[in-house]
């Protein structure tokens, strides 16, 4: 068990710019998650898949934003047109099936600045 | 959507001394998990409360679910340096986990 990686650990951007992260969550887990985490606040969920299928998106993501995971192993999040309210850590964590409540693997995160 | 509500927001305490943080929600909640997140890293789970009035413990650590479950505390007995960090509790709405904001935990040694 490796746990979850998240690359890069940093982005630093320009406005407008368009950004990619990659998340590669436990190996045996089917459920993958997207958070994202301002200062002093709890992680927010974006978005949710459960093996390749998208099976959630927060109504607080954008059509900026698309996230992917083609196989139902690595996921992507893309942010395009990044703006300044987008800087913020983001992260990806991954759980069990057929486990009820199974608990959240996060990863280390991907720390987002736009200036 | 729903959220629980994290009471207080930051405690400093001087080593030693307890520490409890609380988790109010408005619903009958299915279950409540707690996370804690070290400065710098990322939210790590703690434990999980299913049953109503469920007490569990970790070493100095106590977890209660209220008998309505509708809220949660964590308690922590005579603090130590290495409990610093912030305690999330969240609730599962649908398929996925909403977090409060927190409890920002300082200790003084």
């Amino acid at each position: 068990d490796t746990g979850v990686s998240q690359d890069p650990r940093h982005k630093i951007t320009k406005r407008g710019q368009n950004v990619t992260f990659r998340c590669d969550p436990i190996s045996e887990h089917n459920r993958l998650y997207w958070y994202r985490q301002t200062l002093g606040q709890g992680p927010e969920f974006l978005t949710y898949f459960q093996n390749e299928a998208q099976l959630e998106k927060s109504r607080l993501l954008s059509d900026r934003f698309s996230a992917e995971r083609p196989k139902g192993s690595f996921s992507t999040l893309e942010i395009q047109r990044t703006e300044q309210g987008d800087s913020a850590m983001y992260l990806c964590a991954s759980s069990e099936t057929g486990t009820e409540n199974s608990p959240l693997h996060f990863g280390n995160g991907t720390r987002l600045t736009v200036t | 959507g729903q959220q629980v509500m994290q009471i207080p927001q930051y405690q400093h305490v001087q080593e030693g001394e307890d520490f409890t943080t609380y988790c109010n929600s408005s619903t009958t909640l299915s279950n409540i998990q707690w996370y804690k997140q070290r400065p710098g890293g990322h939210p790590v789970f703690l434990i999980q409360l299913v049953k109503s009035g469920e007490v569990k413990k970790q070493k100095r650590l106590t977890f209660q679910f209220g008998e309505a479950k509708k809220n949660s505390s964590l308690h922590i007995t005579a603090t130590q340096t290495t409990d610093v960090g912030t305690y999330f509790c969240a609730e599962e709405y649908g398929n996925k986990l909403v977090f409060g904001a927190g409890t920002i935990l300082r200790v003084k040694s």
